[in-house]
């Protein structure tokens, strides 16, 4: 089957460093997405990952590891901004995006 | 990347009345549009694809004579939610394609059903 887990809700300090971190599970696989969600809007994209290893784009970056089903998306220098709910979502063999439910990122002065 | 628009952004209807959401791709010759719904603190749904010139292919699950897919054009794609129930009250996105890892979304349509 497919399954794909994050958690619902992390809070971090403004200027900190947090990981968001999301594990799957799926017989065909072709690329990990980030994207982030405020509140009442659609999402927009972040980071896509294909082969294994860490892509850096500015504060961000997302790490794959396929053979253990692994993600993460760091974000560096925190800003109040970056509050929102941050969504991985997986592409499947028939190039479907498979979403999780969000993790929901708080941060605080 | 592609720009997507939704219209309505935000539309309120009687329970029993029927609500139109459509979705254009303003840059971008979209063959296929995806429908997606996503209930508050859940994750997106697929809801459907909407393939240019064909029906729409929908998920298990949902009920197509509810939620009729119109893809007329290469640039719009129309949504429509028959006989709405406050059940269906949702937020409505709807996405594009560009390439098979670039998926650009609309910014959604908050519908409440009263």
């Amino acid at each position: 089957g497919q399954n794909i887990d994050q958690p619902t809700e992390m809070t971090a300090t403004e200027g900190a460093i947090v990981q968001i971190n999301c594990t799957y599970q799926t017989s065909g696989f072709n690329g990990l997405f980030w994207y982030q969600q405020h509140a009442g809007e659609a999402p927009t994209f972040l980071s896509y990952n294909v082969l294994d290893g860490l892509e850096e784009k500015g504060r961000f970056s997302s790490f794959l590891s396929r053979s253990k089903g692994y993600s993460y998306l760091l974000l560096k220098e925190l800003q109040m901004k970056d509050s929102a709910s941050y969504l991985c979502a997986f592409m499947d063999s028939n190039y479907q995006l498979i979403w999780g439910a969000g993790t929901k990122l708080i941060i605080k002065p | 990347g592609a720009v997507v628009s939704q219209h309505p952004s935000r539309v309120i209807c009687k329970s029993g009345t029927s609500v139109k959401i459509e979705c254009r791709s303003l840059d971008f010759q979209a063959t296929t549009m995806f429908w997606y719904r996503q209930f508050p603190k859940k994750s997106l749904m697929l809801m459907a694809t909407s393939n240019e010139g064909s029906k729409a292919t929908y998920e298990q699950g949902v009920e197509k004579d509810k939620f009729l897919i119109n893809h007329a054009s290469l640039t719009l794609s129309t949504l429509t939610v028959t006989s709405a129930h406050p059940e269906d009250s949702s937020f409505y996105i709807c996405s594009t394609r560009v390439r098979d890892y670039e998926q650009y979304f609309g910014p959604g349509t908050r519908l409440t059903v009263t």
